[in-house]
């Protein structure tokens, strides 16, 4: 899950299994959301978003969910792999304003 | 396309040196972002851009000033740098400020002594 502090969360998953990331966002006004994935000495990359009037959202390896009652996002990647190692932070955007931007959670993919 | 650039990739310099941090964007993206990352923080927006000749203030413009005169560049200055301003610098550009994703640079590592 998310925390502030100088120390990312981290989650260390086997190769194989499911991860599920969890953040806890700010404004109960917030309609859209963004998971973005940042390997280590590059910019962010997106992978899924939400909007509010959806509670989940399925790609490719990877399932977010949305729960407005207790504000707050979950990513879910089936079958993690070595590539999946990165920070994983969420974004929510209260419609017209700026993006606010979650800190991370490290997950590690252990062989 | 190479998406969004950044230039430099690295840079240390004196406090109270100055430097100018250059974004190019080739998707003719109107609007435009410059944020910091701290470790354990979030990214916090600096200044952002809707559109050529125009730009704002973002959560935490003091110490930087920037421009966009033309549309698929933002440039990101810091007149005199503080050791407060070490950080990385991330550009970002997206379609529509509301409800779009937004297009980050590989960012630039700035070392302030």
């Amino acid at each position: 899950g998310e925390s502030v502090g100088l120390h990312l969360p981290t989650l260390s998953v086997q190769e194989g299994d499911n991860s599920i990331i969890n953040c806890a966002y700010s404004n109960s006004a917030s309609d859209y959301f963004i998971w973005y994935k940042q390997e280590s000495g590059k910019g962010p990359q997106f992978i899924i978003d939400i909007r509010s009037n959806m509670d989940k959202r399925q790609g490719q390896r990877v399932t977010v969910l949305l729960n407005k009652t207790v504000k707050h996002l979950s990513l879910q990647i089936a079958a993690t792999q070595p590539g999946d190692s990165a920070v994983y932070f969420c974004a929510e955007n209260n419609y017209g304003q700026n993006f606010v931007f979650g800190p991370g959670t490290r997950l590690s993919v252990l062989p | 396309n190479a998406g969004v650039t950044q230039t430099p990739k690295f840079r240390v310099l004196k406090t109270g040196q100055s430097m100018t941090l250059l974004c190019a964007q080739d998707m003719n993206h109107e609007y435009m972002y410059w944020y910091r990352q701290d470790p354990g923080m979030g990214l916090r927006l600096i200044h952002y851009s809707v559109g050529e000749g125009t730009t704002a203030k973002g959560e935490v413009p003091d110490g930087y000033n920037v421009s966009r005169l033309k549309k698929q560049n933002f440039l990101l200055g810091l007149e005199s740098a503080a050791p407060s301003q070490t950080s990385v610098y991330f550009c970002a550009s997206s379609f529509q400020i509301r409800r779009q994703t937004q297009y980050f640079g590989p960012g630039t590592r700035l070392l302030v002594l």
